[in-house]
Parts: C-alpha cells; structure tokens; sequence
C-alpha cells in the first residue's frame, strides 16, 4: 500500500519563528489534507489542496500540492503557543475503491517555547 | 463542517469483553470511516461504512473482531470484540465532507479505550 513519510518527526521551536514541515510519498495521490491533532482530541483539518501544484494558505498556514502529485508541505509563520500539537498530512487516491481511504503519515510534534 | 460526536470518549475494559462505540453525526453523509490510532501512533483506517451495505475492511483488520453497523445516513457503531491489551487506542470515527471525487474528511473526538 501506499506509504507517506513526514517530516520531521518533532519540532522544538521558539514563539514567533517559522515552522515548515512536508511529507512525501512513492505514489500519487489527487487530495493532500493537513490535520492537527491536540492531545485528547481528533484531527481538525486545517487545509486541503486538491490539484498539482495547487498553494493554499489559511491564516498564518500556507500548504502546498507538489507538482509531481506525490509531495506537499506545510508551513506555519510566526508560531504561538496554541500552535503545539501533531500535525499530519494525509493523502487520498479518490475514485473506484479507493474513494475516500485516507493514508497518514507519521506526524510532527511541534514544541513552541514562549 | 459536520458535527461528529463520540460515545463513550473512554472507556477501561477487561481482556475478552467487547465494546461498543457509537459515532453520530448532526447532518446526513454518504460515507463513514473508522481509524485506530495506537499509542504514539499514527492513524490507520480499519473500514468504510456505507448505509445499507456491508462494510469495507481494509486489510489486517476483519469483520469479526471489529463487527460494524450502518443503519442510517447520521449513525453507525464500531465494536471491538474479545479485547486485549493489544487492542488499548484511540478509535475514531471520520465522514466525508460535502459531495465530490476528492474530498475531505472530518473527524469525530475520539474513544480512547484501554484494555486491562
């Protein structure tokens, strides 16, 4: 099956820099999502890029669909304390049987010192 | 986005008893998900729950050991049969968002089961 590596596996960062974290993958996906996830919740979807190359921002949040289809990252500027978490990316075939299955990759805990 | 909401948000459980987790959802959806996420772990999808069809396993996880129901378009339950410690993690519920080929997911709060 399909496998997504993320980077990197954890972030230790100072209040106000800026955090750039992506995932790659051996095949294509059409749908790349970000989530975060806080301790005790489910992921909350932050951004959702649908087309190669496609640059989406929400907020201080900007993501990006690689233009190969099998890559996207995530950046976080100027970084706050409610910012700590796990985020994920996570990527969608669509289509067939296919529709709908999400494969995640393995998270990136930020750490945001004030 | 869709209201998704969890019973129960915990629960401890003895080895060989089962468990019943309940996803509700405050809109119709055509297509519920069910993840595990291990300790530490990462989320893995366990099935696709249609109404008025079978589930869809994915592989490693089997119909008997995670019985699934999807009786209407808001609702649907996970079972976790003859637990073991093994199986102590989070499970959640996800939907779809609105209508399309590549779409989003929405996720529900979470059961964190522990498994003595």
């Amino acid at each position: 099956g399909q496998q997504l590596n993320q980077s990197p596996q954890s972030m230790f960062i100072q209040e106000g820099e800026d955090v750039s974290m992506n995932c790659t993958s051996s095949s294509i996906f059409n749908t790349w999502l970000w989530y975060k996830q806080d301790p005790g919740e489910g992921p909350v979807l932050l951004i959702a890029l649908y087309k190669a190359g496609e640059l989406t921002s929400n907020g201080r949040l900007t993501a990006q669909f690689g233009i190969t289809r099998k890559d996207s990252f995530l950046n976080i500027s100027a970084s706050i304390p409610s910012d700590v978490g796990i985020y994920f990316c996570a990527g969608q075939l669509g289509g067939g049987t296919s529709y709908g299955k999400l494969t995640f990759g393995q998270g990136t805990i930020l750490t945001v010192h004030p | 986005s869709a209201v998704i909401s969890q019973k129960p948000s915990r629960d401890i459980c003895q080895r060989g008893t089962s468990l019943t987790i309940q996803c509700q959802v405050d809109s119709q959806v055509t297509m519920m998900f069910w993840y595990r996420q291990q300790p530490g772990q990462s989320l893995t999808l366990i099935a696709t729950a249609n109404q008025g069809s079978e589930a869809t396993y994915e592989s490693g996880f089997v119909i008997d050991k995670f019985p699934i129901s999807r009786p209407n378009l808001t609702f649907s339950t996970l079972t976790v049969s003859n637990m073991s410690p093994e199986d102590s993690s989070i499970y959640l519920c996800s939907v779809d968002g609105t209508s399309g080929p590549s779409d989003t997911q929405y996720f529900g709060p979470g059961t964190r089961l522990t498994v003595l």
